[in-house]
């Protein structure tokens, strides 16, 4: 079936430095790319998303990424802040009949270490 | 406009109860997706709700079950609890013509004895 590999599962970085954060996804079909934040004791929030029609998208310190040919998008965080510290999910939209449907990477836990 | 809201927050119950689950969306949001979430783990779908329809169902067992009210509250049973159900459940919402974009409630955390 579709699936969307995410890496790394835990991610160490030092305040201030960068994170970057890969998905890959299976279906070529794919046209929606959501990014998500989910912080201790919380649902996941959506923090940026991108479509298929773009290959990149910021949102201040925020930007992500889209390669369809090789299919896969990645999260940047620039100049990493404590408050960066949580675990993302990626996601992929897959069409099923007349709807469509998310698959989610496994996620990966962010660090930042002050 | 309200979140995504899920009741209740926390439940306690025992092996082999059943217990019932609620999710209003954001007001004219349709669709309600449901997730389990195991600690360390991702997010597992377990079905999603449009117009009081079950339109996509992942693999869980058939105690795992569903339904949405015409005003697109909805609601999961799961019977026969089994140890391994304690997770956290989450909803979300999303609005049609926005396609996939979900907004998720806070999750409900089912510990079971």
């Amino acid at each position: 079936g579709e699936n969307v590999e995410q890496h790394p599962s835990t991610l160490s970085v030092q305040e201030g430095d960068s994170a970057v954060i890969k998905c890959t996804y299976s279906d070529s079909a794919s046209n929606y790319f959501p990014w998500y934040k989910q912080e201790l004791g919380k649902g996941p929030q959506l923090i940026i998303d991108i479509r298929s029609n773009v290959g990149e998208k910021k949102d201040q310190r925020i930007a992500v990424t889209l390669n369809k040919t090789a299919k896969h998008f990645s999260l940047h965080i620039t100049e990493t802040q404590p408050e960066d510290s949580a675990v993302y999910f990626c996601a992929a939209s897959i069409s099923l009949d007349s709807n469509y449907q998310l698959i989610w990477g496994a996620g990966t836990k962010l660090i930042i270490k002050p | 406009k309200a979140g995504v809201t899920q009741t209740p927050r926390y439940l306690i119950k025992t092996r082999g109860q059943q217990v019932t689950l609620s999710c209003s969306p954001i007001s004219g949001h349709r669709s309600v997706s449901w997730y389990q979430q195991t600690p360390g783990q991702g997010l597992q779908f377990l079905f999603e709700y449009f117009s009081e329809t079950q339109r996509n169902k992942g693999n869980f067992p058939g105690r795992f079950s569903g339904r949405q009210f015409s005003n697109s509250r909805s609601e999961m049973n799961v019977s026969t609890l089994e140890l391994g159900d304690s997770a956290l459940y989450l909803c979300a919402s999303s609005f049609p013509g926005m396609g996939e974009t979900q907004y998720f409630g806070p999750g409900t955390r089912l510990l079971v004895l």
